[in-house]
């Protein structure tokens, strides 16, 4: 069974901010959890990590509600570039790492 | 920084041949590595976790005799897809954890794709 779902595609245009959401209800105490980006024939892209409350990078914030039950993946004025296929993943020890479906972002002109 | 590189970039080969795939993680040790096939339009599918000195563990579904991982060393892990056919085609993709303290964090290879003819 997946551990997380997400939306499976999401449109935007350039400027915007893009929000993805992941639902991951059955996420143990231990369990952290990671956003990636990939593109086209090439292996994921770590984007951000967070365990609670909200973490910020020089690309993308993560905003975790107090429950953990999901975690929104926030992109700030997206461009062209950031069209990819985006996923989170939760997991604790090196262990079951499995990637949910993925959410395919199109950023439009 | 830490990189894992994956070698070859692609490959294509005849039906009953044997290919093999290498996962180096460059300037870090990584105990266990993962395993991943991605068929195109779809996520990544885990194959098995890789563990440096001892056996695979593979994910249901996947047989082991078919594909070989071997974790000879820390910092190199392999798989072999034995008497590959057209239904092996795939993007192939090795990753390890960031060294340290666990956070997540996956440092992913650029992907090898096998063209099985």
């Amino acid at each position: 069974l997946a551990k997380t779902t997400q939306p499976i595609s999401m449109d935007s245009y350039e400027g915007q901010e893009v929000n993805i959401t992941c639902s991951h209800n059955n996420i143990a105490t231990n369990d952290y959890i990671t956003w990636y980006q990939q593109f086209p024939s090439q292996g994921p892209r770590f984007i951000i990590q967070g365990y609670k409350t909200k973490v910020t990078n020089e690309v993308a914030s993560l905003f975790i509600p107090a429950d953990r039950k999901s975690s929104t993946l926030s992109l700030p004025r997206v461009s062209l570039s950031d069209t990819a296929v985006y996923y989170c993943l939760v997991g604790d020890n090196n262990n079951d790492m499995r990637f949910g479906a993925g959410t395919r972002l199109t950023v439009k002109p | 920084g830490a990189v894992v590189s994956q070698h070859p970039s692609w490959v294509i080969c005849k039906s009953g041949t044997s290919v093999k795939i290498e996962c180096r993680s460059l300037d870090f040790q990584a105990t266990t590595m993962f395993w991943y096939r991605q068929f195109p339009k779809q996520s990544l599918m885990l194959m098995a976790t890789s563990n440096e000195g001892s056996k695979a563990t593979y994910e249901q579904g996947v047989e082991k005799d078919k594909f070989l991982i071997n974790h000879a060393s820390l910092t190199l892990s392999t798989l072999t897809v034995t008497s590959a056919h057209p239904e092996d085609s795939s993007f192939y993709i090795c990753s390890a954890p960031k060294p340290g303290r666990w956070t997540g964090e996956l440092f992913f290879g650029e992907g090898s794709r096998l063209t099985v003819l």
